[in-house]
């Protein structure tokens, strides 16, 4: 079965300061990998996916991942963190393995940012 | 306007209550999906839809049911309400392959 762990529930960086997520997966089969992002009060939007194309992927607000299938991981990053990157953020596989493409969730990282 | 709209927002309602929660979309998608957040357990699966003749339970289905009354709309059900299933709610559509869109979600509170 495919699952999905998100290393940190709470994550704190200062403004300006690099942004590090952590994600790893179980998957049989080639996974699909998406990172989403919740403001408060708000549905989830997603920031970036990988579909087996290049290995670094770049999303939106310069959030970028890294796959890396010998580490299981797929890890969300910015260079610079801005205030307006507080906000919860969930990785996901897709069940590529059932052949239904549902989405399997990690349990959140809540990332703050210090001024 | 909205790709995937949810309605209600926020709804109080007390034990026992029937309760129906309703989402509608405009982007074309087959595939609809509702999901509950609870804090610290990130997003679980109630029930998914591939089709209008396609309703599949998701890993936490019990004290739920859905009904697909259209492409465009997806509506869950907690026939007698309890007070573990207040929680935050989210419908989502995706196209085969494709990411999942969401709704903007419905806050439930069982009294």
């Amino acid at each position: 079965a495919q699952s999905v762990t998100q290393l940190g529930s709470h994550v704190s960086v200062s403004e300006g300061a690099l942004v590090l997520l952590r994600c790893n997966y179980s998957s049989s089969v080639p996974p699909y990998l998406f990172w989403y992002v919740q403001y408060p009060n708000q549905g989830l939007q997603l920031l970036l996916k990988y579909t087996s194309a290049a290995t670094l992927v770049k999303g939106i607000n310069g959030f970028e991942a890294e796959f890396k299938k010998s580490e299981t991981s797929f890890h969300l990053t910015k260079p610079s963190a801005h205030m307006s990157d507080a906000a919860e953020y969930f990785c996901a596989v897709s069940d590529a393995a059932s052949g239904t493409y549902k989405y399997i969730f990690g349990t959140g990282t809540r990332l703050k940012v210090l001024a | 306007d909205a790709d995937v709209t949810q309605t209600p927002r926020n709804r109080i309602t007390k034990t026992g209550k029937r309760i129906m929660l309703e989402c509608s979309q405009t982007k074309g998608h087959d595939r609809m999906y509702w999901y509950r957040q609870d804090p610290g357990l990130g997003l679980r699966l109630i029930y998914y839809s591939f089709d209008v003749k396609d309703i599949n339970k998701g890993e936490i289905s019990d004290g739920y049911s859905v009904s697909r009354q259209a492409q465009a709309k997806f509506s869950l059900s907690l026939e007698s309400a309890i007070p573990n299933q207040t929680a935050l709610y989210f419908c989502a559509t995706s196209a085969v392959l494709n990411e999942q869109f969401f709704g903007p979600g419905t806050r439930l509170t069982v009294l």
